[in-house]
């Protein structure tokens, strides 16, 4: 099993732009999670999914994200326009019903300048 | 709202010594994760606990829930240079529901 699969692992983008970050859960996983990491803020939650439909997105921090899945093996966050204070590490994250251990990917470091 | 708060935020021990990090929720949890973050890395599951008093251990790391299901605790005996990393509780309120972090313990061992 390659884990949870995130992409791109950096991205840079200038301020305004619009950014999309991806993700394939494990299969077979039914519930996914996008998570934000900061040196200020720690992990945030920002959204998560159980089998596809969207459950919990308070965590997310304003219109300018949203969130889809389209179909169980495929997720994306996207950001627009991005804001400098949107640089983060994103984080993907999958687990069997929210009831075991999440799975997270490697990760997206998110640079908007 | 729903909070886990984990204390230190930073521990420094020389490699051997004994390291202890704990969690604490001001509601009951449904269960409790443990997550360990290499620099650089992602956070990577270590274990989760559910009963009340539950205590696991794996190799040199004890796990311990509380009574009350509201603390948890992490203790590593003998630290390693390997131990190195910042290690974070989760707690999930409603069975099935989101996971949330604490702000996470980092350990660093001086060989």
């Amino acid at each position: 099993d390659a884990g949870v699969i995130q992409s791109p692992r950096h991205e840079v983008t200038e301020m305004g732009q619009e950014v999309t970050l991806r993700c394939k859960p494990i299969s077979g996983h039914n519930s996914l999670f996008w998570y934000r990491q900061t040196m200020m803020r720690g992990l945030e939650l920002l959204i998560y999914f159980n089998n596809n439909v969207p459950i919990d997105d308070s965590g997310m921090p304003e219109d300018r994200f949203s969130a889809k899945m389209p179909n169980a093996s495929f997720s994306t966050l996207k950001i627009q326009p991005s804001e400098p204070r949107d640089s983060a590490v994103y984080f993907c994250a999958s687990s069997l019903g929210g009831y075991d251990g999440y799975t997270f990917g490697s990760g997206t470091r998110l640079t908007v300048v | 709202g729903q909070q886990v708060m984990q204390i230190p935020q930073y521990q420094h021990v020389q490699e051997g010594e004994d390291f202890t990090t704990y969690c604490n929720s001001s509601t009951t949890l449904s269960n409790i994760q443990w997550y360990k973050q290499r620099p650089g890395g992602h956070p990577v599951f270590l274990i989760q606990l559910v009963k009340s008093g539950e205590v696991k251990k794996q190799k040199r790391l004890t796990f311990q829930f509380g009574e009350a299901k509201k603390n948890s605790s992490l203790h590593i005996t003998a630290t390693q240079t390997t131990d190195v990393g910042t290690y974070f509780c989760a707690g999930v309120y409603n069975q099935g529901g989101k996971l949330i972090f604490g702000q996470g313990t980092e350990l660093s061992v001086k060989p």
